[in-house]
């Protein structure tokens, strides 16, 4: 099965800039998906296909895609950006697949 | 506005069966998937289950396939998940979200999750 791999945890302050890791064998050929997850919420769209952003999601949001690794960039980060990240491929044999997520800290 | 209103948390005990909905409103109901995603306490996303709104047509994780059956009820937009026997290891959260059938946009909407609690 397809498997796509996270760092578990990552500590920013606020006013810099976070870059979350995604990492999957031929990444480059599929679309790239990131949810936001905060404590008691349901996920919350904030890139798709790579980098685009849905409407209503702030600029600071924005998204790469380059070989194996996909990375999802939050830039002057805010204390609310605070939550639990997850990066998700379509596989054609493991259908959807998330990744292990990525627990953001803004110190 | 588009939205995905899931049904109430649940208690079960071990060996019973449930069925949890997910209605769609604020769009055209068939015209997208529907799909199922768990979350284990304290634990990440899997994706459990997807279905054609239009036609019923469904597939399953195989970490799942057996265990649980979706549907749907086009007449009121409804999706459901079901399960014939619960386990203590169900005892989880539930999500639906819709998505296309081009993989290129993501699970746009969410339902706000459904708490499952299996426990004798």
């Amino acid at each position: 099965s397809y498997v796509l791999t996270q760092p578990p945890s990552l500590s920013v302050d606020p006013g810099e800039t976070a870059r979350i890791s995604c990492g999957g064998n031929g990444l480059e050929t599929r679309s790239v998906h990131w949810y936001q997850q905060k404590p008691g919420h349901a996920p919350l769209l904030v890139i798709y296909s790579d980098r685009d952003r849905p409407s209503g999601v702030p600029g600071r949001f924005s998204g790469s895609s380059s070989g194996n690794t996909a990375t999802l960039i939050i830039s002057r980060v805010e204390v609310e950006d605070e939550a639990d990240y997850y990066c998700q491929v379509y596989d054609s044999s493991s259908d959807w697949v998330f990744g292990g997520g990525t627990k953001l800290t803004v110190v | 506005e588009v939205q995905l209103e899931q049904s109430g948390a649940e208690v079960k005990k071990p060996g019973e069966s449930l069925r949890i909905s997910c209605k769609g409103s604020g769009y055209t109901f068939s015209d997208y998937w529907i799909s199922w995603v768990r979350q284990l306490p304290g634990k990440g996303l899997e994706w459990m289950a997807r279905i054609d709104a239009s036609d019923s047509y469904s597939l399953y994780s195989p970490s799942f396939e057996g265990h649980v059956t979706v549907s749907v009820d086009r007449s009121i937009n409804k999706a459901y998940l079901q399960w014939g026997s619960l386990n203590t290891s169900d005892t989880a959260l539930y999500f639906c979200a819709r998505h296309s059938v081009t993989t290129s946009y993501g699970m746009g909407v969410w339902g706000q999750g459904t708490m499952v609690t299996v426990s004798s």
